[in-house]
């Protein structure tokens, strides 16, 4: 069975700053892809970044950009330029490339952003 | 497309009763999961759709809880005799099925307390 770690339950960035958020994965396909959805408080959860894993390019977003490293199995969440509304928590998930897209997300991560 | 709807936003049961939940898909999205997630976690598989099969159950989905998706819309979630373990959010998303770019659209979430 795959699982998701995210050890870090919270963290705190200055309005403006760098911040990045760390996920680690463990799985014996080789075909997968891996996202980051957020989750404002009260609010629905929306997604963020993916990434296939079969590209060895890191994807990015705009201010979000992942850190991908498949032998490390570690998919790293970088928000540039942070926003207030950056605020929220923050779930890095895993989903196989075989018939069932079901999502395995990890514990989450609290991000604050201080003004 | 309007969204991933749930209904309702908010349910207060007590023990022992029935509960019914309901999830609007995106329109035209052929899959349909349902998520638990409790407080400092994140979801969890339940169940999904494909159409109006399912597809698989997890593990967590005792006999108490059923699901289903007549003619491949809407779905609903029933839990039978609520215990307070059951109190969680209680996630619907809904997919196109489409390879690499299936990306599962989530819903606002049903909060179940159960007294």
């Amino acid at each position: 069975a795959q699982t998701v770690t995210q050890s870090q339950p919270e963290m705190s960035v200055q309005e403006a700053e760098t911040v990045t958020l760390s996920c680690t994965y463990d799985t014996s396909e080789s075909d997968y892809y891996l996202f980051w959805y957020k989750q404002p408080p009260s609010r629905q959860m929306i997604l963020v970044i993916r990434q296939e894993a079969y590209k060895q390019q890191n994807a990015t977003e705009n201010r979000f950009s992942v850190n991908f490293q498949k032998a490390a199995k570690s998919f790293s969440l970088k928000i540039s330029d942070s926003q207030l509304g950056d605020a929220a928590m923050y779930f890095c998930a895993y989903r196989s490339a075989g018939a069932n897209s079901k999502l395995t997300f990890g514990k989450g991560i609290t991000l604050s952003v201080r003004p | 497309d309007t969204g991933v709807s749930q209904d309702p936003r908010h349910k207060i049961t007590k023990r022992g009763q029935n509960v019914t939940f309901r999830c609007d898909p995106i329109s035209e999205h052929n899959r349909l999961y349902w998520y638990r997630q409790t407080l400092g976690q994140g979801p969890e598989f339940l169940t999904y759709f494909q159409n109006e099969a399912q597809l698989e159950k997890s593990r967590l989905l005792s006999d108490r809880f059923s699901a289903e998706r007549p003619k491949g819309s809407f779905s609903t979630l029933e839990i039978q005799r609520t215990e307070q373990g059951d109190s969680a959010m209680y996630l619907c998303a809904s997919s196109r099925l489409g390879g690499y770019q299936e990306t599962q659209y989530f819903g606002p979430g049903t909060r179940l307390l159960v007294l």
